[in-house]
């Protein structure tokens, strides 16, 4: 059975620091290691990795595949108190199904 | 168009009620989900739709039954529904093809659904 595992579940930090947000998983086939963004209602997309080692980056964040050792990272620098959010991983087979992580409930402090 | 539109935004109904969730999508994407999340738990697949053919039920109970009319809507029925079934329902839509989707997958906002 495919499965994603976050970690840390909660982190609670100042503004200003650096994060790093780490998701594992296992999976049958895979195509894709999704990371979104969830604050009230709909998960916002950030990335997408299939490629190991290729880094993705949008602004402060950034996100790197390692397919041999099967984790991701997700780092945010900089935080601010609009990154509080929970960040959810989530992989793709062929199957279409994305399975998901539990999530990393992040919260920045002023 | 980038977005999925859910309606409605809340909906609350007794549990002899039938209601609909509608999901809308106009970005050409012809594959469309439907997501269960409960309070600080992950969405989890319930439907996937594939050029508007039932591709993938993960074991869902009979009281919820999709239907895709066309490419661009995705429906959710449902009746007789239980106070355990409360939660944020999420519609989601995305590329089809041989490569992984190329912006992942689009998640509408949301029904939040009470059953009482």
């Amino acid at each position: 059975e495919d499965k994603v595992v976050q970690s840390p579940l909660s982190l609670v930090v100042h503004e200003g620091d650096t994060v790093t947000l780490n998701c594992s998983y296992e999976v049958t086939n895979f195509r894709s290691l999704l990371w979104y963004k969830q604050e009230k209602k709909a998960p916002t997309f950030l990335f997408m990795l299939t490629s190991s080692g290729i880094e993705k980056k949008s602004g402060r964040l950034s996100s790197i595949l390692d397919k041999k050792e099967l984790f991701s990272i997700l780092n945010i620098t900089a935080t601010q108190t609009g990154d509080s959010a929970v960040y959810l991983c989530a992989v793709e087979g062929f199957s279409q199904k994305l399975v998901f992580g539990q999530g990393t409930r992040l919260t920045i402090n002023p | 168009d980038t977005e999925v539109t859910q309606t409605p935004k809340h909906l609350v109904m007794g549990m002899t009620n039938k209601k609909s969730l509608k999901c809308e999508q106009h970005m050409g994407h012809r594959a469309m989900y439907w997501y269960k999340q409960k309070a600080k738990k992950p969405p989890e697949l319930m439907f996937v739709y594939s050029y508007e053919k039932l591709s993938i039920n993960e074991s869902v109970p009979s009281r919820f039954s999709p239907e895709c009319p066309n490419s661009s809507l995705l429906n959710l029925h449902l009746h007789a529904l239980q106070p355990e079934d409360s939660a944020l329902y999420l519609c989601a839509s995305s590329q089809v093809g041989l490569r992984p989707p190329s912006y992942g997958y689009t998640f509408g906002s949301g029904t939040r659904l009470t059953v009482v």
